[in-house]
């Protein structure tokens, strides 16, 4: 099963770019690759998922580098309401098996103003 | 469209007591999951069914954990006897079979004390 591996916290100020990058070296041909966000006393909230290249929607960019073996979550221009959890899960997607179930630790992303 | 539902929100227990908690999945979402999530930690899969058949229980506490999905919509998860490392939100979700299975859509989750 692919593991993911991300950084525990990052500190972003209002209106700037983030970026959260997520390793998976291991994935596997079948496998998606999901982020989710989470707020304090709430349940995680699907953000984005894709395959590979680029993946766009409303509210981020997933990029996938063609090795697949890593991903980055871009958020432009963040404000104070996205200081949340960040979740990035690996799997196949169609099937809902292997990691795409598994929430590591996540990235807490502290936006400041 | 309806969310996820939970309830109850709050429970405090003392340990070696009995909980249960409810989870009424999205209309026509054919897979439901019970995560615990400790504070500080990122959301650990308990129980996926399909339908109203068990996918993987893998993680569950079988001593004392327990939970059923009767008719293959509403669904139950049951602690008895109570520890208190079973602090946890307790977070129900539900997911689309097929191409969209990938998202799945998580109720406000069901926090549990036990003192």
């Amino acid at each position: 099963l692919a593991k993911t591996t991300q950084p525990i916290s990052m500190d972003s100020y209002e209106g700037q770019e983030v970026n959260i990058t997520c390793s998976h070296n291991n994935i596997a041909t079948n496998d998606y690759i999901t982020w989710y966000q989470q707020f304090p006393s709430q349940g995680p909230r699907f953000i984005i998922q894709g395959y590979k290249t680029k993946v766009t929607n409303e509210v981020a960019s997933l990029f996938i580098p063609a090795d697949r073996k890593s991903s980055t979550l871009s958020l432009p221009r963040v404000s104070l309401s996205d200081t949340a959890v960040y979740y990035c899960l690996v799997g196949d997607a169609y099937h809902n098996a292997g990691n795409m179930l598994t929430f590591g630790g996540g990235t807490r992303l502290m936006v400041k103003p | 469209e309806a969310g996820v539902a939970q309830s109850p929100r709050y429970k405090i227990i003392e340990k070696r007591q009995s909980v249960a908690f409810w989870c009424n999945p999205i209309s026509g979402h054919a897979t439901l999951y019970w995560y615990q999530q400790i504070l500080g930690q990122g959301p650990k899969l308990l129980i996926q069914f399909q339908n109203n058949g068990v996918v993987d229980d893998s993680q569950l506490p079988k001593d004392r954990f327990s939970a059923e999905r009767l008719k293959g919509v509403d669904s139950t998860l049951k602690i008895q006897p109570a520890k208190l490392e079973d602090s946890a939100v307790y977070l129900c979700a539900s997911s689309f079979r097929g191409r969209e299975a990938g998202e799945l859509f998580f109720g406000e989750g069901s926090r549990l004390t036990v003192l």
